[in-house]
């Protein structure tokens, strides 16, 4: 198994400009969640998901949306990318009943 | 939304030293988590706690369930270069909660 995989590694953005951080999970997960990653903040909750077709925001969702049209794949949207969108992505997933989650490698994200 | 307050939010320490931190929060948390983010990588699961007065045990590690289920403490003895890295608590409050909060986290630094 691969586990959590997230592309891309890096990616420096301009003021205004979209992406989509990718993140699959090939553990058969049924839970699915984005977290950011800022300095000396821990990590917040963007979004997550029970199951492919259903979404809920977490703690910090402005300015971010997401999808679930498989039990594989959570990928997360910046629309209008923001100098306070900058930070560090995480994507995590965990089997339903089980409290552990499994974490992705990351994504730090530039905006400029 | 609910925040744990974790302490120390870094250390730095000679190796071989034992090392000690902590969680608390504000309200009853059923479950706690340990984890660690080695630089560049995503957080991965040390030591899970389920009942209060709960001690467990990994290697060199040793976590702790407070018996108010307000708190939790990790202790890592005789440190090697390897424990460098952020440490984070996490816990979910209900059972069948299907979001886990985060600390702030603890950057461990050791000096050889």
């Amino acid at each position: 198994n691969a586990g959590v995989t997230q592309t891309p590694k890096f990616r420096i953005l301009k003021i205004g400009q979209s992406m989509t951080l990718q993140c699959t999970q090939d553990m058969n997960h049924n839970y699915m969640y984005w977290y950011r990653q800022d300095p000396g903040m821990g990590l917040k909750l963007i979004y997550y998901s029970v199951g492919a077709g259903i979404t809920d925001k977490g703690e910090v969702p402005n300015g971010y949306n997401v999808s679930r049209s498989t039990t594989e794949d959570f990928p997360l949207r910046l629309e209008l990318a923001a100098p306070s969108q900058t930070s560090v992505y995480f994507c995590a997933s965990r089997l339903t009943g089980a409290d552990e989650q499994f974490f992705g490698p990351g994504t730090r994200l530039t905006v400029l | 939304g609910q925040q744990l307050n974790q302490s120390p939010q870094s250390m730095f320490i000679q190796e071989g030293e034992d090392v000690s931190m902590n969680c608390t929060s504000s309200s009853i948390f059923n479950t706690w988590l340990w984890y660690k983010q080695d630089p560049g990588e995503g957080p991965v699961l040390l030591i899970a706690l389920y009942k209060a007065g709960e001690l467990t045990s990994n290697g060199r590690l040793t976590a702790q369930f407070g018996i108010t289920r307000k708190d939790s403490f990790l202790n890592i003895s005789a440190s090697i270069p390897s424990d460098v890295g952020i440490y984070f608590c996490a816990g979910k409050e209900v059972q069948g909660a299907q979001k886990l909060v985060f600390g702030q986290g603890t950057r461990l630094t050791i000096n050889p």
